[in-house]
């Protein structure tokens, strides 16, 4: 079980917009900065967004990030067959003195 | 350009000690604000941070299993070390290190990852 909830799983066509909900609480994402992370098939995972909304050189600006209180969402408009992939979200939790992370999102572009 | 590498054991029997090291490059552990974390991932399962040690020599671990994990780091050689006892089956995951800077508020590089297998 863990700490942040994420979606199992969503699905896109190409050319849509897709969303990725991240839900934690008070200790984690309401106070403190949100990352993303995208794990390719077989690979390593990468970051995505950090700092809730900043995207890290190289990666292109049709993915987003926004967070609210204790929620966030990652946003990518202009779906592609290789943004086919694992998404997870990831915090600091002032409780546990240590990052959580979601239990990731695996996104299928149909 | 940033790299991190992980080395270790591939096979493990329960009991035994687990001992992984991360060999970097591309910054310095005696950079403020610079820090490396190992974390897994249990085949098809989701990402566990385990531990963490950072430039000051400050040392984090995962509650669950602080009895277990031991984090250490030699600046000379760019290298964390993660020992982890009594292992298990169901420590069976794919273990990576990474780095993580404050100003980044988490893990901004990974390394490729190594799979450890639990096993008699």
């Amino acid at each position: 079980q863990s700490v942040l909830t994420q979606p199992p799983s969503a699905s896109g066509t190409p050319g849509q917009r897709v969303t990725i909900s991240c839900s934690g609480s008070s200790s984690n994402i309401g106070s403190n900065t949100l990352n993303w992370y995208q794990q390719l098939p077989g690979t390593a995972p990468k970051l995505l967004i950090y700092n809730n909304n900043q995207r890290p050189s190289g990666v292109p600006d049709r993915f987003s990030g926004s967070k609210s209180g204790t929620s966030a969402s990652l946003a990518i408009s202009g779906l592609q067959s290789e943004d086919e992939a694992d998404y997870y979200c990831a915090a600091w939790d002032d409780s546990l003195n240590g990052p959580v992370f979601g239990g990731g999102t695996k996104l299928t572009v149909l | 350009q940033v790299t991190l590498r992980e080395s270790g054991p591939a096979l493990v029997k329960p009991t035994q000690t687990l001992t992984l090291t991360c060999t970097f490059s591309g910054f310095s552990l005696t950079t403020s604000g610079m820090c490396v974390s190992w974390i897994r991932q249990p085949p098809g399962k989701a990402l566990e941070w385990l531990a963490r040690i950072d430039w000051d020599d400050d040392k984090f671990y995962r509650t669950s299993l602080q009895t277990r994990l031991t984090i250490s780091k030699d600046t000379s050689k760019n290298q964390v070390v993660l020992t982890m006892t009594n292992m298990d089956p169901v420590d069976t995951a794919t273990y990576y290190c990474a780095r993580e800077r404050v100003i980044t508020g988490g893990v901004d590089f990974w390394g490729q990852g190594t799979l450890v297998t639990v096993s008699s």
